[in-house]
């Protein structure tokens, strides 16, 4: 079974402070991870997968096998990254691909 | 153009009526999902499509039917509607096959059972 755990509901930070929000997995295979944002009102959108090693919006993440982690950073929150965070995972199960998400995490930044 | 579309955006309902949402997508993807996003924003994935099968089935009450008429197409048919199906309904598509997997989302649709 996979599994991923946001284990924040919410995160406030001032602006300009460095943003990190967890998330961890469960898969007994290679996963691959996403980060999907969710701006007020709006549909879900991709933020960044860990397989192109990309930064987006100045937001990065690191996969960590050993640590079965994902981690979503930002060296210095802005007011427009306020947000619903939903960290996702892709698997297989039956031959088909298998996506789970977390629950995500809601971050506010606070001018 | 538009990547993933629903309709209806929102929809008002009493309980025990039938309704359905349409979701059509433009990207050429062979899969299409289902997800139910509750008033807590927990977002669960209802059912998944893959070229018009039937490929999962998440716990969800048989009053939920979906239906693909085509790649391109996945309908959500909702019987007997009760209050606890009040939620925002997206749909979903991604590509099968290839790296990455990205899942394209719709704008949701927006159900309120009163």
């Amino acid at each position: 079974a996979q599994r991923v755990t946001q284990p924040e509901k919410l995160l406030s930070v001032f602006k300009g402070a460095p943003v990190e929000l967890k998330c961890n997995y469960s898969y007994s295979g290679s996963p691959e991870l996403f980060w999907y944002v969710q701006y007020s009102r709006q549909r879900l959108q991709l933020l960044l997968r860990h397989i192109s090693r990309e930064s987006i919006k100045g937001f990065t993440a690191d996969l960590n096998k050993g640590e079965t982690s994902f981690h979503l950073k930002k060296p210095f929150a802005q007011e427009e990254d306020s947000a619903m965070y939903y960290c996702a995972l892709t698997g297989y199960s039956g031959g088909y691909q298998k996506v789970t998400f977390g629950t995500g995490t809601k971050l506010q930044v606070i001018p | 153009d538009t990547a993933v579309s629903q309709t209806p955006k929102y929809l008002v309902t009493q309980m025990g009526n039938d309704k359905s949402i349409k979701c059509e997508q433009n990207l050429g993807h062979d899969t299409m999902y289902w997800y139910k996003q509750d008033s807590k924003k927990f977002l669960k994935i209802m059912f998944s499509y893959n070229n018009k099968e039937l490929i999962i089935n998440e716990t969800v009450p048989n009053r939920f039917s979906p239906k693909s008429p085509d790649k391109a197409h996945l309908n959500l048919h909702i019987n007997s509607l009760e209050l606890g199906d009040s939620a925002v309904y997206f749909c979903a598509s991604s590509q099968l096959a290839g790296v990455g997997k990205t899942q394209y989302f719709g704008p949701g649709t927006r159900l309120l059972v009163l």
